[in-house]
């Protein structure tokens, strides 16, 4: 079983939409998650953390975490071609540490 | 505020010659992680490291790769005797001390072994 699971995609949203990340993770000790964003060719954008089951909301963006189901998502709300992008789950805490454990991310493209 | 610096941006190297990359975390920062990105693939952690101190190697490879955090001056990964595999984007990361561990990338060094 894979320590952090995303759907590779490419997932398909039309502009305004809203754009739903998942990711489940199998240590159960981690203790904050991470959603980052990278467009192609960069660097790994921060965009959201959430530590505590529930939601968390940032302008357009909530993370959704059920730690008992080992679960975690992101919400893109009125989705933008300019969020096209490859966004990455990581989780931290448990037996990686402090290091961020990466799933291999989500490619989501959003057309007008 | 400046962000997470890395250089040089990209590097080539010929297999057997030694590679540098140097990262200097955000201002204030003083925790360093090391992750690299091979073509295709998830970014994998390699190291943390504080001043003076590296806190968990556990992702790094047993054998050429080494890195450190001196007192003064920027952190530093050194891989050895490069070989194609080698070749990849390393990015740098950075968080403050005592935050709930929100990591800063830099904007990564791709390295190219010919």
């Amino acid at each position: 079983q894979k320590e952090v699971e995303q759907n590779s995609g490419p997932l398909s949203v039309p502009e305004g939409a809203i754009a739903s990340l998942n990711c489940t993770y199998s240590d159960r000790g981690s203790q904050s998650f991470f959603w980052y964003r990278q467009y192609s060719g960069k660097s790994p954008e921060l965009i959201m953390f959430i530590y505590s089951n529930g939601d968390k909301e940032d302008g357009r963006f909530t993370a959704q975490l059920n730690k008992a189901s080992q679960y975690v998502s992101l919400l893109i709300r009125d989705s933008q071609p300019s969020d096209s992008a490859t966004y990455l789950c990581a989780p931290s805490g448990g037996n990686s540490g402090y290091a961020l454990n990466f799933g291999k991310g989500t490619s989501l493209l959003v057309t007008p | 505020n400046a962000g997470v610096m890395q250089n040089p941006r990209h590097l080539v190297r010929r297999r057997g010659q030694e590679a540098r990359l140097r990262c200097s975390p955000m201002k204030g920062h003083s925790h360093v992680y090391w992750y690299r990105q091979l073509p295709e693939e998830g970014l994998k952690f390699m190291v943390y490291l504080q001043k003076e101190n590296i806190i968990d190697e556990s992702g790094m490879p047993k054998e050429r790769f080494s890195a450190e955090f001196p007192k003064e001056g920027p952190s530093i990964l050194r891989i050895q005797q490069v070989v194609r595999g080698d070749s990849a984007a390393y990015f740098c990361a950075s968080s403050l001390e005592g935050s709930y561990n929100e990591q800063f990338f830099g904007p990564g060094t791709r390295l190219t072994v010919l």
